[in-house]
């Protein structure tokens, strides 16, 4: 069982609906991240949050929000989202410093119709 | 500027056969951190190994092996007597330390390993 666990594992929306993907995680990481990955293509660094706060942000649209209510969980609000938004979403955690590797959830699969 | 280079975007081999995936990176720093990964069809990014600029030590593990070559800015990955199950994308990544948790993945290779 993967240790950062994401849900649901397939959305398809409209373009005026909002919906939610949400990411938990229990391993005391104080990071973690939301990529956006195309097929065939690496994963791309959306958003990230580092003891609850947010660190970076990669010049994402404001369709997409994040929300870290705690250290254990994220949250990526959508809303009026584009066709071109279809993705695979991926939630990781890490502790924050140094070589500290990323463990990825399995991703939300998500369809913009 | 960082920057991960997997020129091999797509390898087949047939099982059994070995097979080596490349990676080069570009730092102009002095301690970074690079780092495999292997995504199966199923999605989920698995974390494979990782190794620092100052651990020149090559690694074994099963049958996987790493290849760290700092004076050509390359780590190597290889994968011997290749079964079906290897079949993913897998990524080289490269990570600044304190850089506000930045990873720099590759493009990814993907490898089909046909029985």
């Amino acid at each position: 069982d993967t240790e950062v666990t994401q849900t649901p594992k397939h959305l398809v929306m409209g373009m005026t609906n909002k919906k939610s993907l949400k990411c938990e995680q229990h391993m005391g990481h104080r990071a973690m991240y939301w990529y956006k990955q195309k097929a065939k293509k690496p994963p791309e660094l959306m958003f990230v949050y580092s003891y609850e706060k947010l660190s970076i942000n990669e010049s994402v649209p404001s369709r997409f929000s994040p929300e870290c209510p705690n250290s254990s969980l994220l949250n990526l609000h959508l809303h009026a989202l584009q066709p071109e938004d279809s993705a695979l979403y991926l939630c990781a955690s890490s502790h924050p410093y140094g070589a500290n590797v990323l463990t990825f959830g399995a991703g939300s699969r998500l369809t913009v119709l | 500027a960082q920057k991960v280079t997997q020129a091999q975007t797509e390898i087949s081999v047939v099982e059994k056969e070995d097979v080596t995936l490349d990676c080069v990176y570009e730092t102009r720093d002095t301690t970074y951190y690079l780092f495999w990964y292997k995504q199966p069809p199923s999605g989920e990014l698995v974390f494979l190994i990782r190794r620092n600029s100052f651990d020149e030590q090559n690694e074994i593990s099963g049958r996987y092996s790493w290849n760290f070559q700092k004076s050509t800015s390359s780590f190597n990955f290889t994968i011997t007597a290749s079964q079906v199950v290897d079949s993913a994308v897998y990524f080289c990544a490269l990570r600044k330390p304190n850089t506000g948790n930045q990873f720099y993945f590759g493009t990814g290779t993907s490898l089909t390993v046909i029985p």
